[in-house]
């Protein structure tokens, strides 16, 4: 059974900083990988997908690795912006593209 | 924490008719959400649905092509409308409960359209 964990469960920084959201899956048979971010009291929202063929994504700030082999994900914010509170998730979607499985989530912080 | 199921898991469905996805959560919950991800896509938000209150949709989707129902606190309906080949998705319900920050998966409806 897949489980999806993530890394660190709660982070504060002050603005400017970079940082390193981290999500490991005990299953390496996926079909895709997704972060998204949710804001409170709203849906998700999708930051970054990443095939399973795929090793990186990049979206402005953001930048997502896969390593499939050692069940792992990273999510890198660069420059970090109050705006960039939230609750970070990561997904992983199974090698039929049926079942997702959520982690956790890490809610980030970021201080003015 | 809330556990979520899903009707139907799968269906094939032909062109011009609609299906009707149920979601149905183990405890009360105030807010729920209804996704979708088409192939080789991002999930995406269609709608959020809170009892007693009209559906809340994103941009892109509207009420006449994906009518949602919620009844009650524990039960939601997805209709998808006269549909096509390009509603071929998989359709995820979640709920929102406890923290504003803890959010439910239903398993997901997958959904061809020939």
């Amino acid at each position: 059974k897949q489980e999806v964990t993530q890394i660190p469960a709660a982070l504060s920084v002050p603005e400017g900083e970079n940082l390193v959201l981290n999500c490991s899956f005990t299953d390496s048979a996926i079909y895709n990988l997704q972060w998204f971010r949710q804001d409170p009291g709203k849906g998700l929202t999708s930051l970054l997908l990443i095939q399973s063929s795929q090793r990186e994504q990049t979206s402005g700030r953001l930048n997502a690795s896969l390593d499939k082999s050692s069940g792992r994900s990273t999510l890198y914010i660069a420059a970090s912006q109050p705006g960039d509170s939230a609750t970070y998730l990561c997904a992983v979607i199974d090698n039929y593209g049926q079942n997702f499985v959520f982690g956790p989530g890490t809610r980030l912080s970021v201080l003015p | 924490s809330a556990v979520i199921s899903q009707k139907p898991s799968r269906d094939i469905c032909q062109r011009g008719t609609s299906l009707t996805i149920q979601c149905q959560v183990d405890s009360q919950v105030t807010m729920m959400f209804w996704y979708r991800q088409q192939p080789g896509q991002s999930l995406t938000l269609i709608a959020t649905a809170n009892q007693g209150s009209e559906a809340t949709y994103e941009s892109g989707f509207v009420i006449d092509k994906f009518p949602i129902s919620r009844p009650n606190l524990t039960f939601s309906t997805l209709t998808v409308s006269n549909m096509s080949p390009e509603d071929s998705s998989i359709y995820l319900c979640s709920v929102s409960t406890g923290g504003p920050d803890t959010q439910y998966f239903g398993p997901g409806t997958r959904l061809t359209v020939l």
